[in-house]
Protein backbone atom coordinates (compact mmCIF):
# COMPACT_ATOMS: atom_id res chain seq x y z
CA UNK A 1 0.00 0.00 0.00
CA UNK A 2 1.48 3.41 -0.97
CA UNK A 3 2.66 5.17 2.50
CA UNK A 4 4.13 8.75 3.15
CA UNK A 5 7.60 8.80 4.07
CA UNK A 6 9.51 11.17 6.02
CA UNK A 7 13.16 11.30 6.60
CA UNK A 8 14.81 12.02 9.41
CA UNK A 9 12.56 9.91 11.89
CA UNK A 10 14.06 12.17 14.68
CA UNK A 11 16.26 15.14 14.04
CA UNK A 12 18.69 17.28 17.00
CA UNK A 13 20.19 20.58 16.44
CA UNK A 14 21.26 23.86 17.99
CA UNK A 15 19.09 26.77 18.14
CA UNK A 16 19.71 29.13 15.52
CA UNK A 17 20.79 26.27 12.72
CA UNK A 18 18.88 25.61 10.06
CA UNK A 19 17.11 22.69 9.06
CA UNK A 20 15.44 20.69 6.47
CA UNK A 21 12.86 18.05 6.91
CA UNK A 22 12.15 15.92 4.08
CA UNK A 23 8.96 13.75 2.86
CA UNK A 24 8.17 11.84 0.02
CA UNK A 25 4.16 12.08 -0.84
CA UNK A 26 2.19 9.43 -2.65
CA UNK A 27 3.30 9.58 -5.89
CA UNK A 28 -0.39 10.12 -7.77
CA UNK A 29 -0.79 12.99 -4.89
CA UNK A 30 -1.31 16.96 -5.76
CA UNK A 31 -1.86 18.39 -2.74
CA UNK A 32 0.39 18.21 0.06
CA UNK A 33 0.33 19.97 3.80
CA UNK A 34 3.13 20.03 6.84
CA UNK A 35 1.43 19.89 10.24
CA UNK A 36 3.49 20.03 13.83
CA UNK A 37 2.50 19.04 16.94
CA UNK A 38 4.62 20.10 19.97
CA UNK A 39 4.69 17.29 22.87
CA UNK A 40 1.29 16.48 24.48
CA UNK A 41 -0.58 19.29 22.32
CA UNK A 42 -3.03 19.01 19.40
CA UNK A 43 -1.74 19.05 15.72
CA UNK A 44 -1.77 22.10 14.00
CA UNK A 45 -1.93 22.99 10.64
CA UNK A 46 1.49 25.04 9.19
CA UNK A 47 0.93 25.34 4.99
CA UNK A 48 -0.84 23.91 2.13
CA UNK A 49 0.85 23.44 -1.29
CA UNK A 50 -0.42 22.76 -4.57
CA UNK A 51 1.14 23.26 -7.84
CA UNK A 52 4.29 24.16 -7.01
CA UNK A 53 2.97 27.38 -4.84
CA UNK A 54 1.44 27.76 -1.16
CA UNK A 55 -2.21 27.31 -0.86
CA UNK A 56 -2.64 28.69 2.84
CA UNK A 57 -0.37 29.18 5.69
CA UNK A 58 -1.60 29.50 9.27
CA UNK A 59 -0.10 32.24 11.84
CA UNK A 60 2.81 29.50 12.61
CA UNK A 61 4.42 29.67 9.17
CA UNK A 62 6.32 32.64 9.43
CA UNK A 63 8.96 33.36 7.53
CA UNK A 64 11.23 31.52 9.00
CA UNK A 65 9.74 28.40 7.53
CA UNK A 66 9.81 27.93 3.60
CA UNK A 67 8.82 25.20 1.77
CA UNK A 68 9.55 23.60 -1.56
CA UNK A 69 9.03 21.21 -4.09
CA UNK A 70 12.56 20.87 -5.25
CA UNK A 71 11.60 17.55 -7.77
CA UNK A 72 8.98 15.27 -8.30
CA UNK A 73 8.91 13.30 -6.13
CA UNK A 74 10.40 15.40 -2.42
CA UNK A 75 8.37 17.96 -0.35
CA UNK A 76 10.56 19.44 1.88
CA UNK A 77 10.03 22.31 5.06
CA UNK A 78 13.03 24.53 6.06
CA UNK A 79 13.48 26.27 9.05
CA UNK A 80 15.99 28.82 8.94
CA UNK A 81 17.31 29.90 12.04
CA UNK A 82 15.62 27.14 15.05
CA UNK A 83 14.22 28.32 18.14
CA UNK A 84 13.82 25.80 20.96
CA UNK A 85 10.24 26.40 20.54
CA UNK A 86 9.93 24.97 17.28
CA UNK A 87 10.59 21.80 18.99
CA UNK A 88 7.73 19.45 17.41
CA UNK A 89 6.91 16.44 15.77
CA UNK A 90 6.40 17.56 11.89
CA UNK A 91 3.92 15.82 10.13
CA UNK A 92 3.94 15.76 6.05
CA UNK A 93 0.53 14.85 4.53
CA UNK A 94 -0.81 14.41 0.79
CA UNK A 95 -3.82 13.76 -0.64
CA UNK A 96 -5.20 13.45 -4.35
CA UNK A 97 -7.87 15.94 -4.26
CA UNK A 98 -8.56 18.85 -2.27
CA UNK A 99 -12.11 18.75 -1.51
CA UNK A 100 -13.30 18.16 2.14
CA UNK A 101 -13.80 14.51 1.47
CA UNK A 102 -10.58 13.86 0.33
CA UNK A 103 -8.54 11.74 2.85
CA UNK A 104 -4.60 13.23 4.16
CA UNK A 105 -2.78 9.85 4.20
CA UNK A 106 0.04 11.16 7.51
CA UNK A 107 3.54 9.84 7.34
CA UNK A 108 5.41 8.88 10.66
CA UNK A 109 6.44 12.47 11.50
CA UNK A 110 9.92 13.90 12.11
CA UNK A 111 10.83 14.65 15.64
CA UNK A 112 12.42 18.24 15.65
CA UNK A 113 14.60 18.89 19.23
CA UNK A 114 16.18 22.26 19.73
CA UNK A 115 18.42 22.46 21.75
CA UNK B 1 -13.18 29.81 12.01
CA UNK B 2 -13.40 26.10 11.94
CA UNK B 3 -12.83 24.15 15.31
CA UNK B 4 -13.29 20.59 16.74
CA UNK B 5 -13.46 19.90 21.11
CA UNK B 6 -13.19 16.77 22.27
CA UNK B 7 -14.09 15.17 25.50
CA UNK B 8 -11.21 15.97 28.16
CA UNK B 9 -9.12 13.22 28.72
CA UNK B 10 -7.18 11.10 29.84
CA UNK B 11 -9.85 8.06 29.71
CA UNK B 12 -9.12 4.65 31.72
CA UNK B 13 -11.22 1.63 31.15
CA UNK B 14 -10.96 -1.66 31.85
CA UNK B 15 -10.28 -4.33 28.90
CA UNK B 16 -13.78 -5.19 27.13
CA UNK B 17 -15.70 -1.75 28.82
CA UNK B 18 -17.47 0.42 26.34
CA UNK B 19 -16.08 3.30 24.95
CA UNK B 20 -17.23 7.09 23.85
CA UNK B 21 -15.18 9.44 22.92
CA UNK B 22 -16.75 12.81 22.54
CA UNK B 23 -16.28 15.36 19.48
CA UNK B 24 -18.21 18.37 18.31
CA UNK B 25 -17.48 20.92 15.90
CA UNK B 26 -17.89 24.34 14.16
CA UNK B 27 -17.15 24.80 10.33
CA UNK B 28 -19.00 26.21 7.77
CA UNK B 29 -19.98 24.99 5.20
CA UNK B 30 -20.19 21.14 5.11
CA UNK B 31 -17.19 19.38 6.48
CA UNK B 32 -15.81 16.24 6.18
CA UNK B 33 -15.20 14.49 9.88
CA UNK B 34 -12.60 12.31 10.48
CA UNK B 35 -11.05 10.04 13.78
CA UNK B 36 -7.21 9.17 13.86
CA UNK B 37 -4.86 7.04 16.05
CA UNK B 38 -1.75 7.58 17.48
CA UNK B 39 0.44 4.98 18.91
CA UNK B 40 2.95 5.75 21.36
CA UNK B 41 6.05 7.03 19.16
CA UNK B 42 4.16 6.47 16.31
CA UNK B 43 2.63 8.77 13.46
CA UNK B 44 -0.98 9.47 12.58
CA UNK B 45 -3.29 6.79 11.61
CA UNK B 46 -6.69 7.41 9.56
CA UNK B 47 -8.89 5.48 11.77
CA UNK B 48 -12.54 6.53 9.97
CA UNK B 49 -14.05 9.26 8.47
CA UNK B 50 -17.56 10.44 7.17
CA UNK B 51 -18.34 12.99 4.10
CA UNK B 52 -21.82 13.90 5.04
CA UNK B 53 -24.68 14.20 7.30
CA UNK B 54 -26.13 11.14 8.79
CA UNK B 55 -23.12 9.09 7.19
CA UNK B 56 -21.39 6.21 9.74
CA UNK B 57 -17.58 5.53 9.49
CA UNK B 58 -16.75 2.04 10.84
CA UNK B 59 -13.19 0.60 10.88
CA UNK B 60 -11.44 -2.21 13.57
CA UNK B 61 -14.85 -2.06 15.56
CA UNK B 62 -14.91 1.98 16.36
CA UNK B 63 -17.99 3.88 15.07
CA UNK B 64 -18.58 7.54 14.64
CA UNK B 65 -22.23 9.08 13.17
CA UNK B 66 -21.88 12.45 11.38
CA UNK B 67 -25.09 14.46 13.29
CA UNK B 68 -25.42 17.60 11.87
CA UNK B 69 -28.29 18.49 13.93
CA UNK B 70 -25.58 18.60 16.88
CA UNK B 71 -23.11 19.06 15.14
CA UNK B 72 -21.21 16.08 16.91
CA UNK B 73 -18.61 13.05 15.71
CA UNK B 74 -18.55 10.84 18.40
CA UNK B 75 -15.98 7.82 18.56
CA UNK B 76 -17.81 4.33 20.41
CA UNK B 77 -16.31 1.34 20.46
CA UNK B 78 -18.51 -1.97 22.38
CA UNK B 79 -15.76 -3.53 23.91
CA UNK B 80 -12.48 -2.29 24.31
CA UNK B 81 -8.82 -4.12 23.88
CA UNK B 82 -5.69 -3.39 25.80
CA UNK B 83 -4.34 -2.58 22.20
CA UNK B 84 -6.38 -0.10 21.71
CA UNK B 85 -4.51 2.17 24.38
CA UNK B 86 -3.42 5.43 22.24
CA UNK B 87 -4.43 9.10 21.33
CA UNK B 88 -7.56 9.86 19.54
CA UNK B 89 -7.91 12.85 17.47
CA UNK B 90 -11.39 13.96 16.42
CA UNK B 91 -10.64 16.67 12.95
CA UNK B 92 -12.34 17.58 10.25
CA UNK B 93 -12.02 19.08 6.48
CA UNK B 94 -13.62 21.91 5.90
CA UNK B 95 -14.52 22.35 1.95
CA UNK B 96 -13.47 26.33 2.16
CA UNK B 97 -9.95 26.30 3.15
CA UNK B 98 -7.49 24.87 0.76
CA UNK B 99 -8.60 21.11 2.39
CA UNK B 100 -6.36 21.47 5.62
CA UNK B 101 -7.65 19.37 8.55
CA UNK B 102 -8.33 20.85 11.90
CA UNK B 103 -7.97 18.98 14.91
CA UNK B 104 -9.04 19.01 18.49
CA UNK B 105 -6.94 18.38 21.05
CA UNK B 106 -6.49 14.55 21.05
CA UNK B 107 -8.28 11.89 24.42
CA UNK B 108 -5.69 9.82 25.72
CA UNK B 109 -7.47 6.32 26.16
CA UNK B 110 -5.40 3.15 28.44
CA UNK B 111 -7.45 0.03 28.55
CA UNK B 112 -6.52 -2.00 31.42
CA UNK B 113 -6.37 -5.73 31.27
Amino acid sequence: EPEVTQTPSHQVTQMGQEVILRCVPISNHLYFYWYRQILGQKVEFLVSFYNNEISEKSEIFDDQFSVERPDGSNFTLKIRSTKLEDSAMYFCASSEVRTSGGEQFFGPGTRLTVL
Amino acid sequence: GNSVTQMEGPVTLSEEAFLTINCTYTATGYPSLFWYVQYPGEGLQLLLKATKADDKGSNKGFEATYRKETTSFHLEKGSVQVSDSAVYFCALSGDTNAGKSTFGDGTTLTVKP
